[in-house]
């Protein structure tokens, strides 16, 4: 099972700030690494989905990059929508797994 | 519009059973690999089951592998879920959730939730 390994698990930020996010996996990935976006009582929703290719509808100011085992969200500045907990995803083996997660909260 | 909408959630008692659906509009469902995903109160994100387009391959957690079974029907548009000998730490909100197969979750629904408690 590839275990993916998320951090920080909390980052306390401004909105406006620049936020980096990391997700490692215990292997290699390729690129088939997505990351989710999930908050309380809604659908998880897909943000960036092979690495670095934006999901439909999802703002210029989410990006991705990374290949092989180490891969980074960034939002380039935090908008108040923003503030949710953040999920890598891997599909590059079965079974399918999740990080733990790393929560954006508001400073 | 893409719309995924899980029914079939509630209160059942350890060592239950429970049937859960997923009626989806919008899409091209026969050619779509489908996923349930669940969320225990507090935790993160776990996958449970996929199911491919034409529905001849399953796979599934090792933790659900042998009481959890996943089904489509591709006329009526529907995934489901059946789950046997439910275990209390089961209690989650599962998703239905797009892909899985050869592509990630790109669509899901608002889930529902399963209580297993006596």
């Amino acid at each position: 099972e590839i275990v993916l390994t998320q951090s920080p698990v909390t980052l306390s930020l401004s909105p406006g700030e620049r936020a980096t996010l990391s997700c490692r996996a215990s292997q290699s990935l390729s690129n088939y690494l997505a990351w989710y976006q999930h908050k309380p009582g809604q659908a998880p929703r897909l943000l960036i989905y092979d690495a670095s290719n934006r999901a439909t509808g999802i703002p210029t100011r989410f990006s991705g990059s990374g290949s092989g085992t180490d891969f980074t969200l960034t939002i380039s500045s935090l908008e108040p929508e923003d503030f949710a907990v953040y999920y890598c995803q891997q599909r590059t083996s079965w079974p399918r797994t999740f990080g733990q997660g790393t929560k954006v909260e508001i400073k | 519009e893409v719309q995924l909408l899980e029914s079939g959630g509630g209160l059942v008692q350890p060592g239950g059973s429970r049937r859960l659906s997923c009626a989806a509009s919008g899409f091209t469902f026969w050619n779509s690999a489908m996923t349930w995903v669940r969320q225990v109160p507090g935790k993160g994100l776990e996958w449970v089951s996929t199911i491919s387009g034409f529905g001849g391959e399953t796979f599934y957690a090792d933790s659900v592998k042998g009481r959890f079974t996943i089904s489509r029907d591709n006329f009526k548009n529907t995934v489901s879920l059946q789950m046997n000998s439910l275990r209390t730490e089961e209690t989650a909100v599962y998703y239905c959730a797009r892909g899985g197969h050869f592509s990630h979750f790109d669509y899901w629904g608002q889930g529902i939730l399963v209580t297993v408690s006596s």
